[in-house]
């Protein structure tokens, strides 16, 4: 039962463009959402987060939207860059016990900028 | 910065064997995690522990098992490998609290033979 899906395996955009990732949850006690971006042999590295009480957060060219209604986040790069080819998670967060609190994955997206 | 550091980059073992992957972090977290990455299937939990000596299941524990004597070091423990467990591991760690991210390790890359 995947709780967070992300239904692109893969997205081709050229240098310069936006890229836009998807990613859809089921569970609407879900209430914060983050992004991860993973090169090949290394870890994933955080990217951006979003609270449910916001609809829109941003940092230098990544922007992430969440619409509460569709259960539906996207991460939009704008413009895109070489360097940003890598696999990108979302991610959500659930308190497990008091403070303690675990991520569900998304299956990734692989992100091809051209050049 | 935070590290997070995983003591073997790739490891190759036989079926039946019982294999030790280390973690460490140097922040001083309350939180560590191992997960599992699979082609396909993004990134799953394995077992993750909020406290030294404390566990908890995650999605796929069966034939893993865990231990966590110290603070900075989490171990998973594969008790008897299976070729079904040749997989990427990935250790992580992170502060108390929802908004805290956590934070990764390069990755294990473990054959089971």
């Amino acid at each position: 039962d995947q709780q967070v899906k992300q239904n692109s395996p893969s997205l081709s955009v050229q240098e310069g463009r936006i890229s836009i990732l998807n990613c859809d949850y089921t569970n609407s006690m879900f209430d914060y959402f983050l992004w991860y971006k993973k090169y090949p042999a290394e870890g994933p590295t955080f990217l951006i987060s979003i609270s449910s009480i916001k609809d829109k957060n941003e940092d230098g060219r990544f922007t992430v939207f969440l619409n509460k209604s569709a259960k539906h986040l996207s991460l939009h790069i704008v413009p895109s860059q070489p360097g940003d080819s890598a696999v990108y998670f979302c991610a959500s967060k659930t308190l497990f016990t008091g403070t303690a609190s675990k991520l569900t994955f998304g299956t990734g997206t692989r992100l091809q900028v051209t050049l | 910065d935070v590290k997070v550091t995983q003591s073997s980059r790739y490891l190759v073992k036989r079926t039946g064997e019982k294999v030790f992957l280390e973690c460490v972090q140097d922040m001083d977290h309350e939180n560590m995690f191992w997960y599992r990455q699979d082609p396909g299937l993004g990134l799953r939990l394995i077992y993750f522990s909020y406290d030294v000596k404390m566990k908890e299941k995650g999605d796929i524990p069966e034939g893993y098992s865990v231990s966590r004597e110290k603070k900075e070091r989490f171990s998973l423990i594969l008790e008897s490998a299976s070729t079904n467990q040749t997989s990427m591991y990935l250790c992580a760690s992170s502060e108390e609290g929802l908004r805290q991210p956590q934070h990764f390790g390069d990755g294990t890359r473990l054959s089971i033979l």
